[in-house]
């Protein structure tokens, strides 16, 4: 079965210093790897994913996230942080060899940014 | 162009009535993806649809819940009898549908459902 792990409910940093949001995954095989973005009332926005190649993965508003398959962990980065970016992310993942099937979400970090 | 949209926004029933929920996915978007939120969770799965077929129902909690999508593009979520339980933010996403699941899923901004 596949699973991911948040491993903080929270994160606080301040504007301009770089932040991390963590996540670690299980699957049986090889992992796409997901972030997505849950802004109050609105629906989940995409960031990026990991499917295969570069382990460091770069996305929309200058995030990224690094692949790193002996701690199966799919860290989720930003070199300086904006108070815009306070907002609660979502890690998601997907077994290789289930093919086109669900994603199974962690819990969530809420990420507060503080001018 | 358009994103995927959910209709009602929000919805207040009373214990034990029907409800129905709407999502218009992505224009050709083949899969469709029903998820659960729950405060303080992430989104659950509840079923996935491959054009107008259920390809995976297993995430349905009971058989109160069903899911229809008879032309493959819009598709609708039925709850009867509704408990306290079954309040949430249920969550609609569609993507391509691309072999071997490489694509992301776009999510709609969800229905709250509030059951009284």
């Amino acid at each position: 079965a596949q699973s991911v792990a948040q491993p903080e409910d929270q994160v606080n940093v301040a504007e301009g210093n770089p932040l991390t949001v963590k996540c670690t995954y299980s699957v049986s095989g090889n992992p796409y790897l997901f972030w997505y973005v849950q802004y109050p009332n609105r629906g989940l926005q995409f960031l990026l994913k990991y499917i295969t190649g570069d382990n460091l993965v770069k996305g929309s508003y200058g995030f990224e996230a690094e692949f790193n398959k002996s701690q199966t962990s799919f860290h989720l980065k930003k070199p300086s942080a904006l108070v815009s970016d306070s907002a609660l992310y979502f890690c998601a993942v997907r077994d290789f060899f289930s093919g086109n099937t669900p994603l199974v979400f962690g819990k969530g970090t809420r990420l507060s940014v503080i001018a | 162009g358009a994103g995927v949209s959910q209709t009602p926004s929000n919805k207040v029933t009373e214990k034990g009535k029907y409800v129905e929920l709407r999502c218009d996915p992505i224009s050709g978007h083949t899969a469709l993806y029903w998820y659960r939120q729950s405060l303080g969770q992430g989104p659950e799965f509840l079923i996935y649809f491959q054009g107008t077929g259920a390809a995976d129902d297993s995430g349905l909690p009971n058989d109160r819940f069903f899911a229809v999508r008879p032309e493959g593009s819009v598709s609708t979520l039925k709850i009867q009898r509704t408990e306290r339980g079954d309040s949430a933010v249920y969550l609609c996403a569609s993507s391509p549908g691309l072999a071997g699941g490489i694509d992301e899923q776009f999510f709609g901004p969800g229905t709250r459902l509030t059951v009284l």
